[in-house]
């Protein structure tokens, strides 16, 4: 049972490159989420999904996107990297009748030069 | 939108001595607050939490308090130990998973 995991675990990219960050988790969370963590700004939501199919908004979703083809991935996406993305990437899964227990990935580093 | 002010943001405390977070929360409709615990470059990993209809909660070294009146909680660490240094996350929540809000994190560290 790996949990919840995430790959890359860190990446250099260049302004405008794209990529994409993925989250897989093997515990059959309906819920699963994307954070960054900035320094002296906590965890910010980006975006979530309900369940396999759906997707939504979180606080800062602009310049990012989502997709969650099966149950337990969660895609994020970067179209056209900017340096303002540079953070440290968290993916969350969690229990449908236990959504606010949530279990974080690893990390992903991201440097956008 | 909810606002969660977290203090101190970092703290110093001697081994054996006793460690208190503070949190305040905006949203009235808030009834879940977890804390997470963030060692250096690994993940966000929950320790304790506690819902708006109990006042305290214990679990070993560690308790969280809860006042809805005056909307804050706290986490309480009693006879730290150098292993308790890390960034500590207190979370408020209105039970919708789109409304979990994270405050800035407080940085402990424990001198032996």
């Amino acid at each position: 049972n790996a949990g919840v995991t995430q790959t890359p675990k860190f990446r250099v990219l260049k302004t405008g490159q794209s990529m994409t960050l993925l989250c897989a988790q093997d515990m059959n969370h309906e819920y699963m989420y994307w954070y960054r963590q900035d320094p002296g700004m906590g965890l910010r939501l980006i975006h979530y999904s309900v369940g396999e199919g759906t997707t939504a908004k979180g606080e800062v979703p602009d310049g990012y996107n989502v997709s969650r083809l099966k149950k337990q991935n969660f895609l994020l996406g970067l179209e056209s990297a900017a340096p303002s993305q540079t953070s440290v990437y968290f993916c969350a899964s969690s229990y449908w009748n236990e959504r606010e227990t949530q279990y974080f990935g690893p990390g992903t580093r991201l440097l956008v030069l | 939108g909810e606002n969660v002010e977290q203090h101190p943001s970092t703290l110093s405390v001697q081994e054996g001595d006793s460690a208190v977070i503070k949190c305040t929360y905006s949203d009235s409709a808030s009834n879940y607050f977890p804390w997470y615990k963030q060692e250096l470059g690994k993940r966000p990993q929950l320790i304790i939490d506690i819902r708006s209809n109990v006042g305290e909660k214990k679990d070993q070294r560690i308790a969280v308090t809860l006042n809805k009146t005056a909307k804050h909680f706290s986490l309480h660490i009693t006879e730290t130990q150098p292993e308790d240094s890390a960034v500590y996350f207190c979370v408020s929540s209105s039970g919708g998973y789109q409304k979990v809000t994270f405050g800035i994190g407080t940085k402990l560290q424990v001198i032996p």
